[in-house]
């Protein structure tokens, strides 16, 4: 069945160091890959998302990347700050127009950036 | 635009008893999913709806129900509650055909006792 993948399950970093949080999904028809960061006790919140004829996109510090032959993404941030702290989640989803679109989860990674 | 809400925020009842939560979605989309978060099995999607129709459904058991309303908003009602249905239950809206980016509402925290 369809599954993603998403690791480490926590990670730890410096303030200013780079964090990298990797997924791997199975459904080889997904081509919507969005990350969410949830803080302890809110909604998950979009922080950046990409299409499967992009394989890299930026915002700011934060860049995905996609690499659909090994069905792989990562979502990458630069110079963290205490506030990056919380749980990501990467999903991944076939086209809104498939009758079987819906967003698949990976488990989370809990990222603690000490200052 | 205001974003999507849910209600209630919290909710306690105990096992057997029914239960019904609210999701209304950002002015305009039309299309609205529902996920169960846990500890355990993480973020699973339960069903989504799309212009009043039931367009997919998850792996979950018949207890959970959902419908949508002409103007958009969603219900979504589990019955014979079981101590596992324990979680946080969230919504998120898309614009719906038009595109993919789901916003999520601020859940509803179920507890049975």
């Amino acid at each position: 069945g369809e599954n993603v993948e998403q690791h480490p399950s926590t990670l730890s970093v410096q303030e200013g160091d780079s964090a990298v949080i990797k997924c791997t999904y199975s459904d080889s028809a997904s081509n919507y890959f969005p990350w969410y960061k949830q803080e302890l006790g809110k909604r998950p919140q979009l922080i950046i998302d990409i299409r499967s004829n992009v394989g890299e996109k930026k915002d700011q510090r934060i860049a995905v990347t996609l690499n659909k032959t090994a069905k792989h993404f990562s979502l990458h941030i630069t110079e963290t700050q205490p506030e990056d702290s919380a749980v990501y989640f990467c999903a991944a989803s076939r086209g809104r127009m498939d009758s079987s679109y819906k967003l698949i989860f990976g488990s989370g990674t809990r990222l603690l950036v000490r200052p | 635009k205001a974003g999507v809400t849910q209600t209630p925020r919290y909710l306690i009842k105990t096992r057997g008893q029914q239960v019904t939560l609210s999701c209304s979605p950002i002015s305009g989309h039309r299309s609205v999913s529902w996920y169960q978060q846990t500890p355990g099995q993480g973020l699973q999607f339960l069903f989504e709806y799309f212009s009043e129709t039931q367009r997919n459904k998850g792996n979950f058991p018949g207890r959970f129900s959902g419908r949508q309303f002409s103007n958009s908003r969603s219900e979504m009602n589990v019955s014979t509650l079981e101590l596992g249905d324990s979680a946080l239950y969230l919504c998120a809206s898309s614009a719906g055909l038009a595109g993919e980016t789901q916003y999520f509402g601020p859940g509803t925290r179920l507890l049975v006792l």
